[in-house]
Order: structure tokens, then sequence, then C-alpha cells
């Protein structure tokens, strides 16, 4: 298995554009998680999904953020309209239940000027 | 709440044990974790514990638990510098529907030759 897959791995983006961040989990993972990581605030968990279903969005910080999984196999976590303090490491992680912990994917960068 | 806490930083010398404590507060945590984190990379589950051990080691990682004290640590025995990186501790909230995860800062670990 290739592991969970995001893209893009870097994203610079100006203030007030639409970015799209996108994730492909493992096979037959059944939980995708949302992450979103700073210097300042750490790891803070976004929204996470169970079999497609969002279970818990309270992290997303405002409505500017929103998170969708049309099909078991792709997420994407969409911030409109993008600003600086948006600037972070957003990973994506998937488990099947009875799994022990997440397989993270690698994380896109995203850079908000 | 779940609150889950780490020192910011270690350094240790290759072939030492290097130590990583870790502090959480939810009491009825089932499963506590650690990830390691290479630059540019993701997290890497490392090991695992259920909350009725007191220990587990795994090759080079031993992991202690002493839940009284809701204390988690992180050994590295014969430390390489390979094993330069950023370590997170992780608590399971057994409240949350899936295997939803609490993230401590981090602990940058540095290996000098």
């Amino acid at each position: 298995d290739a592991g969970v897959i995001q893209s893009p791995r870097h994203e610079v983006t100006e203030m007030g554009q639409e970015v799209t961040l996108r994730c492909k989990p493992i096979s037959g993972h059944d939980y995708l998680f949302w992450y979103r990581q700073t210097m300042m605030r750490g790891l803070e968990l976004l929204i996470y999904f169970n079999n497609n279903v969002p279970i818990d969005d309270s992290g997303m910080p405002e409505d500017r953020f929103s998170a969708k999984m049309p099909n078991a196999s792709f997420s994407t976590l969409k911030i409109q309209p993008s600003e600086p303090r948006d600037s972070a490491v957003y990973f994506c992680a998937s488990q099947t239940a009875g799994d022990y912990g997440y397989t993270f994917g690698s994380g896109t960068r995203l850079t908000v000027v | 709440g779940e609150d889950v806490e780490q020192s910011l930083f270690l350094s240790v010398r290759e072939g030492d044990s290097s130590v990583i404590n870790c502090t959480y507060t939810d009491s009825s945590s089932t499963y506590l974790y650690w990830y390691k984190q290479e630059p540019g990379a993701g997290l890497q589950l490392l090991t695992y514990i259920f909350s009725n051990m007191d220990m587990k080691q795994d090759q080079r990682l031993t992991v202690l638990l002493n839940k009284k004290d809701k204390h988690l640590s992180l050994r590295i025995a014969d430390t390489q510098t390979g094993d330069s990186a950023i370590y997170f501790c992780a608590e399971r909230d057994p409240k949350a529907a899936g295997n939803k995860l609490t993230f401590g800062g981090g602990t940058r670990v540095l290996v000098k030759p």
C-alpha cells in the first residue's frame, strides 16, 4: 500500500484565495482525520470522519474551513477565503477500527501571503 | 478535559539513553501512544501502551506508565543520530467515537555525535 497520500506537498497562495487540500486514505481504512500543525499551537484535530460521515468538526477554526469526504478513498479540506494565519502544515491520517494508531500522510505545507 | 504536556527539548549524546517524559490529565485514557516526526515528514507510530500495563518494551524502546501520577515516559536505549526527531505522546479520548487522539506539543530530541 502507498500509505496515506496528500496533495499538494506545498502550496503558496495569496490571501483571499481559495485553497483545497486533498487526501487519499489507505484502502480499507474507515476513519479519516485532518490535523493542523503550527509552532504556536502544535497539532490540532480539525475534523474526523467515520465511513465518510463527519463525526466531530469542533476543531474547525471557523466557517472559512470546510471538509468533505465524498467517498471512502478521497477527502478534501477547503479554506475560503484563506488568510496568513492559516499558514501551517496540514496532515491527513487514516485508521481502521481495531488499529491501535493512525497512519499519517506526509502533510501539505500551506503558506498564505 | 484532555491536556497532554511534554518538555520542549532534549539533548543527548550518541550511545547514551534518552528519556522523554509526558503527563496527561484524562485518567480514563485507555491507550497512550508515542509518535516520531522526522523533518518534513508525517508522524510515525512508534509504540503504544494499554492503560492496564505498567511497562512495554520493544527493542530499544521502553515505555513506562504511571497511572497514579498520569505520567508516561519513553526510553530510547543506545540513542543514535537517526533518533533525532520530534517525539509526541498522545492519549486516546475514551469518550469520543473512534480513535480520537490528543497530542502533546512534542519534544525535540537532538542526538550529538
